[in-house]
């Protein structure tokens, strides 16, 4: 079955200390997302990516970085992480324009 | 870029009650909208996705309503049940763009009244 597999599910990080988020997908989708999740905010879109290779900034992407190796993977860095990047992250994958997204069970971060 | 605004935040109605759900859009020329269902600790899953030719769609214990000339998106629940109870989302797709990006509205908590 076609999937949008997360790691970790969950992580605990200190301030100023280097976060990976990963993302794997096995749905053959050329785009991929990251977003996160804050009570009040809903959805907001970090990075994305059309295709391998190549990032683009979504509408929050400070303080993040992302990296897109291959078409299956898509991670997402916090190089410093801070305080106010405690989120759920969630990542997700669609086939082409104007359609819906599968997505991961997201991963909670806490930096503490 | 488009703004979506969905309300109410949180909703609660008894078993066998319907509710709705609304969101307004501000691109005209949007023409993709979606509603996920996100469960506790899971991940959104597509609930429907409604194209801007048809303004009713019907799933399993729910209608999507689209109103294009108000910019408005409705989901109503029909009969509420307990597996109703999660965190619902629009979601409206970024016209002309290339990206596939979605606006996600903030979410509305729908619980039911024990």
């Amino acid at each position: 079955e076609a999937a949008v597999t997360q790691s970790p599910r969950s992580k605990v990080a200190v301030t100023g200390g280097k976060v990976t988020l990963s993302c794997h997908q096995t749905n053959n989708h050329d785009y991929m997302y990251w977003y996160r999740q804050d009570t009040g905010h809903g959805l907001r879109l970090i990075h994305y990516s059309y295709v391998a290779d190549s990032t683009e900034k979504g509408d929050i992407p400070d303080g993040y970085k992302a990296s897109r190796p291959s078409q299956e993977n898509f991670s997402l860095i916090l190089e410093l992480a801070s305080l106010s990047q405690t989120a759920v992250y969630f990542c997700a994958s669609s086939l082409r324009e104007n359609s819906d997204y599968t997505f991961g069970s997201g991963t909670r971060l806490l930096v503490i | 870029g488009e703004q979506v605004e969905q309300r109410p935040p949180h909703l609660s109605v008894r078993e066998g009650d319907s509710a709705v759900i609304i969101c307004t859009y501000t691109d005209p020329n949007s023409y993709y909208f979606f509603w996920y269902k996100q469960e506790p600790g899971a991940g959104l899953q597509l609930l429907m996705k409604v194209f801007s030719s048809t303004e009713i769609n019907e799933g399993q214990g729910f209608t999507v309503l689209l109103n294009k000339k108000d910019k408005q998106l409705s989901l109503n629940l029909t009969a509420a049940h307990p597996g109703d109870s999660a965190v619902y989302f629009c979601a409206v797709s970024e016209p002309g763009t290339g990206s596939n990006r979605l606006t996600f509205g903030k979410g509305t908590k729908f619980s039911l009244i024990p």
